[in-house]
C-alpha cells in the first residue's frame, strides 16, 4: 500500500531539547511538505521540498530545520529556538509543487513540549 | 483581514438535513480552490476541487463565486459519517508557498 508514514504519533519532550520528526513516503512523489496545525487555526506551511537536496522556507520556518537527502524521506527537526513547539505536525507529499492542492497527508505527530 | 475565513461553527444538524457553509478569500487573484475534510485528530483529506462552473460529487456540491470572493460547500441528505471539520483551501497560483488553508468549519450530524 502506498502512503505516507509519520512517527511517532505522540512525542513528549522537555523544553530546550531538539527533536526530529520522521516522514516517509512511498508514493514516488517529488514534492514534500511540513505543516503545523494549532487548535482553531488552519495549517501553516513550515518547509517544503520540490526535489531531493532542495527545500524552501514556508511561512513559519523559524526554529525548524529540514533535510531531503532521499526522495522518500523529509525529516523535520524542531529546535530549541522554536518558541511554541507544542502542536500537531503534518507531513504531506504531492506529485509536484504544481499539484500542491492534491497532496496526501501523513497521520501526523502530536508534539508536546513541557 | 485574514486571507481565508471560515465560520468555525459548530454546525449541528440532524441526519438527513441539508447544510451549507461558505469560505471567503481576500486575494482576488486566487486561482484554485478546494475543500478538504479532516476528522477529529486525523489528517486532512482532499474532498473536492471547486470549479467556476460549480461541481457535484454525489451528495456534495461545491460552488465558486468570484464576484463576491467566496466558495461554498453544500451537503445534502447528511449522514452521521459526514461529521468532521471542513477546510477551505485557496491557492493564488500553483506554488507550495502560497497555499492557504482556512481554519475549518466543524460539522456535527446528530441522529
Amino acid at each position: 500500500d502506498g502512503g505516507i508514514t509519520q512517527s511517532p504519533k505522540y512525542l513528549f519532550r522537555k523544553e530546550g531539547q531538539n527533536v526530529t520528526l520522521s516522514c516517509e513516503q512511498n508514493l514516488n512523489h517529488d514534492a514534500m511538505y511540513w505543516y503545523r496545525q494549532d487548535p482553531g487555526q488552519g495549517l501553516r506551511l513550515i518547509y517544503y521540498s520540490q526535489i531531493v537536496n532542495d527545500f524552501q522556507k514556508g511561512d513559519i520556518a523559524e526554529g525548524y530545520s529540514v533535510s531531503r537527502e532521499k526522495k522518500e524521506s523529509f525529516p523535520l527537526t524542531v529546535t530549541s529556538a522554536q518558541k511554541n513547539p507544542t502542536a500537531f505536525y503534518l507531513c504531506a507529499s504531492s506529485i509536484g509543487v504544481d499539484r500542491v492542492a492534491e497532496q496526501y497527508f501523513g497521520p501526523g505527530t502530536r508534539l508536546t513540549v513541557t | 483581514r485574514k486571507e481565508v475565513e471560515q465560520d468555525p461553527g459548530p454546525f449541528n444538524v440532524p441526519e438527513g438535513a441539508t447544510v451549507a457553509f461558505n469560505c471567503t478569500y481576500s486575494n482576488s487573484a486566487s486561482q484554485s480552490f478546494f475543500w478538504y475534510r479532516q476528522d477529529c485528530r486525523k489528517e486532512p483529506k482532499l474532498l473536492m476541487s471547486v470549479y467556476s462552473s460549480g461541481n457535484e460529487d454525489g451528495r456534495f456540491t461545491a460552488q465558486l463565486n468570484r464576484a463576491s470572493q467566496y466558495i461554498s460547500l453544500l451537503i445534502r441528505d447528511s449522514k452521521l459519517s459526514d461529521s468532521a471539520t471542513y477546510l477551505c483551501v485557496v491557492i493564488p497560483y500553483s506554488s507550495a508557498s502560497k497555499i492557504i488553508f482556512g481554519s475549518g468549519t466543524r460539522l456535527s450530524i446528530r441522529p
